[in-house]
């Protein structure tokens, strides 16, 4: 089965310092990826995906990911915090096994960002 | 440009009561469309996703059900409330037929069931 691991709860951070949340995925074939970010009591944002090519991908707020094959892993980052960038942030992968319709989310990584 | 409504925001039942939630999506046709559950500001459930029309797929047994009587429209339902239906329920869309697709959510409603 499809499933994404996000191995920390919160990660902290000084504004202006870089910041990486971390994903790791297990899939069979290509693997089909992606960040969100949600605000309190707010729906998800999308910030960026993986489908192929350049493993560097560039997504919004200027937030980055790489995917990594050999580790398997989908970390995002940023080379500068805002304070602003603070909210939970879910890795995902979109399940084909089963026809591409479901997306399966990581437990979320909760960004603090210390001014 | 595609939007997505959803309604309420906040709601306050009471154990036993009904439930409706509904969402709609304008600005696309046949979309793909998304039932999720958050608790406690975390993780999301996938609970029922439809793919046209009448088309129900259910991820987990539970006390909910879902109908999709129009094509843009989802509701999400319950004949009796339990105390662990609370959460955070989101609904999402995304293109037919486009499995690399990102998903579009909606601003969520907070259920507390009392």
């Amino acid at each position: 089965a499809q499933s994404v691991a996000q191995p920390e709860d919160q990660v902290n951070v000084a504004e202006g310092n870089p910041l990486t949340v971390k994903c790791t995925y297990s899939v069979s074939g290509n693997p089909y990826l992606f960040w969100y970010v949600q605000y309190p009591n707010r729906g998800l944002q999308f910030l960026l995906k993986y489908i192929t090519g350049d493993n560097l991908v560039k997504g919004s707020y200027g937030f980055e990911a790489e995917f990594n094959k050999s580790q398997t892993s989908f970390h995002l980052k940023k080379p500068s915090a805002l304070v602003s960038d603070s909210a939970l942030y879910f890795c995902a992968v979109r399940d084909i096994n089963t026809g591409g319709f479901k997306t399966i989310f990581g437990a979320g990584t909760r960004l603090f960002v210390k001014a | 440009s595609q939007t997505i409504h959803q309604w309420p925001a906040t709601l306050v039942q009471p154990v036993g009561s009904p439930l409706s939630l509904e969402c709609t999506v304008e600005g696309t046709s046949n979309p793909n469309l998304y039932w999720y559950r958050q608790a406690a500001g975390r993780g999301l459930q996938l609970l029922f996703y439809s793919v046209g029309i009448g088309q129900i797929s259910s991820e987990v047994p539970q006390n909910l059900s879902a109908s999709r009587p129009q094509d843009r429209q989802f509701i999400l339902s319950s004949k009796k409330l339990l105390l662990s239906d609370s959460g955070f329920y989101l609904c999402a869309w995304s293109p037919v037929g486009a499995t690399n697709e990102k998903l579009f959510f909606g601003s969520g409603t907070q259920l507390s069931v009392l």
